[in-house]
């Protein structure tokens, strides 16, 4: 069985500074972990994802997150956060996987407020 | 690369009408394709499983008469909601996996409203 706990509903962080959004997470399994953006109305983007190599990963637009198995978290960080990141975030594990084909558990999402 | 399409975008219908959702992988051949439902500010709900030439697999609760899947093909996946209600409105995301990398490529979405 796999879980994920998005701790903050929405998140309010004034342009400029950093962000940091929380997820944890359980699985029975090794797990792989993702945080997808979407803005209104859209899909869903791929900022970056943990796969069993590096703990730390880097994702596009500045985003990284670290994988820390004593703690079962994976918060997505940016040190300076700029107004396009307004969007809803979710965290994602699903057991690991080399095809894809796996289920996917998600967070219920943060929303990122950035104030002016 | 890994493009995935929905069509349409949006759609109104009628209560009691049925209408179809397609999902497209257009720049590979996905093995696997998953169905999600989205309520307003709600997470995404992982509704059924389909592989090429076979059954979709739903999650439960999920009414399989009421959400056909057909995945026809390998770069095709249909959902179609029949005697659509009210209740039924909502956010519909596809996702599809290569077969050959760890990740699922998901579409555009499609609003869906029941009038």
């Amino acid at each position: 069985a796999q879980s994920v706990t998005q701790l903050d509903s929405h998140v309010s962080v004034s342009e400029g500074t950093p962000v940091l959004l929380r997820c944890n997470y359980s699985s029975s399994y090794s797990p792989s972990l993702f945080w997808y953006v979407q803005h209104p109305n859209k899909g869903l983007q791929l900022l970056l994802k943990y796969t069993s190599a590096a703990t730390l990963v880097k994702g596009i637009n500045g985003f990284e997150a670290e994988f820390k198995k004593s703690e079962t978290s994976f918060h997505l960080t940016k040190p300076s956060a700029h107004m396009s990141d307004a969007a809803e975030y979710f965290c994602v594990v699903t057991p690991i996987s080399n095809f894809g084909n796996e289920k996917l558990t998600f967070g219920t999402g943060t929303r990122l407020t950035i104030i002016p | 690369g890994a493009v995935v399409s929905q069509h349409p975008s949006r759609v109104i219908c009628k209560s009691g009408t049925s209408v179809k959702i397609e999902c497209r992988s257009l720049d590979f051949q996905a093995t696997t394709m998953f169905w999600y439902r989205q309520f307003p500010k709600q997470s995404l709900m992982l509704m059924a499983t389909s592989n090429e030439g076979s059954k979709a697999t739903y999650e439960q609760g999920v009414e399989k008469d009421k959400f056909l899947i057909n995945h026809a093909s390998l770069t095709l996946s249909t959902l179609t909601v029949t005697s659509a209600h009210p209740e039924d409105s909502s956010f519909y995301i596809c996702s599809a996996s290569t077969g050959w990398d760890d990740e699922q490529y998901f579409g555009p979405g499609t609003r869906l409203t029941v009038t």
